[in-house]
C-alpha cells in the first residue's frame, strides 16, 4: 500500500531562521513527490515536485526539497522563513503509471516575528 | 497557467436539498479530475476520480448515489450532493491535471454547510 507520513503536526520557527517540514513515503514503484501549501479556507497551491533527475528540487516562494531515496524522504526546506509562510503544508506521492495522489496528514507551519 | 476554478465558493442549504458544485479547468483540458473532502484540521480524503465521458471511480466508503459526479466535457466536472444532511457539511476541493499522470492543480474549494 502507498502511504505518506508527515511526522510533525506543527512546526514553529522564528522569522529569518531556516525551516524544515518533514515527509517520508512508502510506495511500491517509482515515486513522484509533491509539496503543496494551503492557506485557511483555500485550495492547495502547488509548490514543487520531484519526478527524476537532480535530488534537490527548487520551487515557488524560495522553497526547495531534497529527494533521498535511501531514507525514502522528501523534506521541504527554506533558508529563511517569513511570517507569510505560515500555513498548512501537504506532502503527496504518486506512483509511476497511476494518477492517484496519496497525501500526508499535513503540517502546520507557524513562523513567528 | 494551470488554473482550476470552483463554484460556488460557499453554500448554505437546508437538510434534504441537493447542491451542485462545479469544477472547471480554465486554461487546459483535463480528461481526469479529482474530488476531495477535507474536514477541519485534517488531510484531504479522495472521494472519487472523475473521467471525461465515462463513469466516475469512487473510493471505498463513498456513496456514489449520494455524491453524483458528472464529467461532461474536458473542462468541467460537477459534484452533486443529493439529499444533503448536516454530516455532509465539509470543505470540498477538486483538482485536475493537464495530463492524467501530471501535477494536480487544485481549485479554491467549496464550503458546504447543511442546516
Amino acid at each position: 500500500a502507498q502511504s505518506v507520513a508527515q511526522p510533525e503536526d506543527q512546526v514553529n520557527v522564528a522569522e529569518g531562521n531556516p525551516l524544515t517540514v518533514k515527509c517520508t513515503y512508502s510506495v511500491s514503484g517509482n515515486p513522484y513527490l509533491f509539496w503543496y501549501v494551503q492557506y485557511p479556507n483555500r485550495g492547495l497551491q502547488f509548490l514543487l515536485k520531484y519526478i527524476t533527475g537532480d535530488n534537490l528540487v527548487k520551487g515557488s516562494y524560495g522553497f526547495e526539497a531534497e529527494f533521498n531515496k535511501s531514507q525514502t524522504s522528501f523534506h521541504l526546506k527554506k533558508p529563511s522563513a517569513l511570517v507569510s509562510d505560515s500555513a498548512l503544508y501537504f506532502c503527496a506521492v504518486r506512483v509511476t503509471g497511476f494518477n492517484k495522489f496519496y497525501f500526508g496528514s499535513g503540517t502546520k507551519l507557524n513562523v513567528k516575528p | 497557467g494551470a488554473v482550476v476554478s470552483q463554484h460556488p465558493s460557499w453554500v448554505i442549504c437546508k437538510s434534504g436539498t441537493s447542491v451542485k458544485i462545479e469544477c472547471r479547468s480554465l486554461d487546459f483540458q483535463a480528461t481526469t479530475m479529482f474530488w476531495y473532502r477535507q474536514f477541519p484540521k485534517q488531510s484531504l480524503m479522495l472521494m472519487a476520480t472523475s473521467n471525461e465521458g465515462s463513469k466516475a471511480t469512487y473510493e471505498q466508503g463513498v456513496e456514489k448515489d449520494k455524491f453524483l459526479i458528472n464529467h461532461a466535457s474536458l473542462t468541467l466536472s460537477t459534484l452533486t450532493v443529493t439529499s444533503a444532511h448536516p454530516e455532509d457539511s465539509s470543505f470540498y476541493i477538486c483538482s485536475a491535471s493537464p495530463q492524467p499522470t501530471d501535477t494536480q492543480y487544485f481549485g479554491p474549494g467549496t464550503r458546504l454547510t447543511v442546516l
